[in-house]
């Protein structure tokens, strides 16, 4: 079984900063991908970035890197240069070689104040 | 726009009454998805289809429940004698051919609210 725990149920940024979102995970698969997805009030889940669990270098998209912890089991968002368009909820989610479905954690709330 | 689309946006319905949703998936991808999400809550998995064939289902979903990719394409998702507790976010997503570790993209969703 799978599990994804967010452990920040909102966060407070200012405009022009960078914020991190927590991440960590549970497995006991080897191979197995981690998914960051922004949710805005609108309800539609935007894909941010992927990392697979045998890249050896943390993925960036832009404004988005993930800084991945394998040994702690961690996958932490960063977003540089917050912007007012940042303000949604993130969704952490897992999938495994052997387990199609993505699982999610619990989300964390981002509001950017200018 | 080739994205995933969802139809309908907003459902508002009467205890009992079933409804049925549809979800187009990006046309290449052969994987779709069905999740459920309630307020405050992170997505969870109901199903999902490999080409025509449902091959996976979530103890979630009750024998009210019922989804059909009948050629491989579009998806429909129906629920019948619907339950205050079916009150939720309803999200597909579809992927390609790569593997379990491919990119899911979703829809916008169906929001239903069962009076």
């Amino acid at each position: 079984a799978q599990k994804i725990t967010q452990t920040q149920p909102g966060m407070f940024v200012q405009e022009k900063e960078a914020v991190t979102l927590d991440c960590t995970y549970d497995t006991s698969d080897q191979s197995y991908g981690l998914f960051w997805y922004k949710q805005p009030s609108s309800g539609e889940m935007i894909f941010l970035i992927y990392q697979g669990s045998y890249d050896e270098q943390n993925a960036t998209e832009g404004r988005y890197s993930l800084n991945f912890q394998k040994a702690r089991k961690s996958a932490n968002l960063v977003i540089s240069a917050s912007q007012l368009g940042d303000s949604a909820m993130y969704f952490c989610a897992m999938s495994s070689s052997n387990d199609y479905k993505l699982s999610f954690g619990a989300g964390t709330t981002v509001t950017v104040r200018a | 726009d080739t994205g995933v689309s969802q139809n309908p946006r907003h459902k508002i319905t009467k205890r009992g009454q079933n409804v049925t949703f549809r979800c187009d998936p990006i046309s290449e991808h052969n994987r779709l998805y069905w999740y459920r999400q309630t307020l405050g809550q992170g997505p969870e998995f109901l199903t999902y289809f490999q080409n025509e064939a449902q091959l996976e289902k979530s103890r979630l979903l009750s024998d009210r429940f019922s989804a059909e990719r009948p050629k491989g394409s579009f998806s429909t998702l129906e629920i019948q004698r619907t339950e205050q507790g079916d009150s939720a976010m309803y999200l597909c997503a579809s992927s390609g051919g790569g593997g379990p570790q491919e990119t899911q993209y979703f829809g916008p969703g169906t929001r239903l609210l069962v009076l």
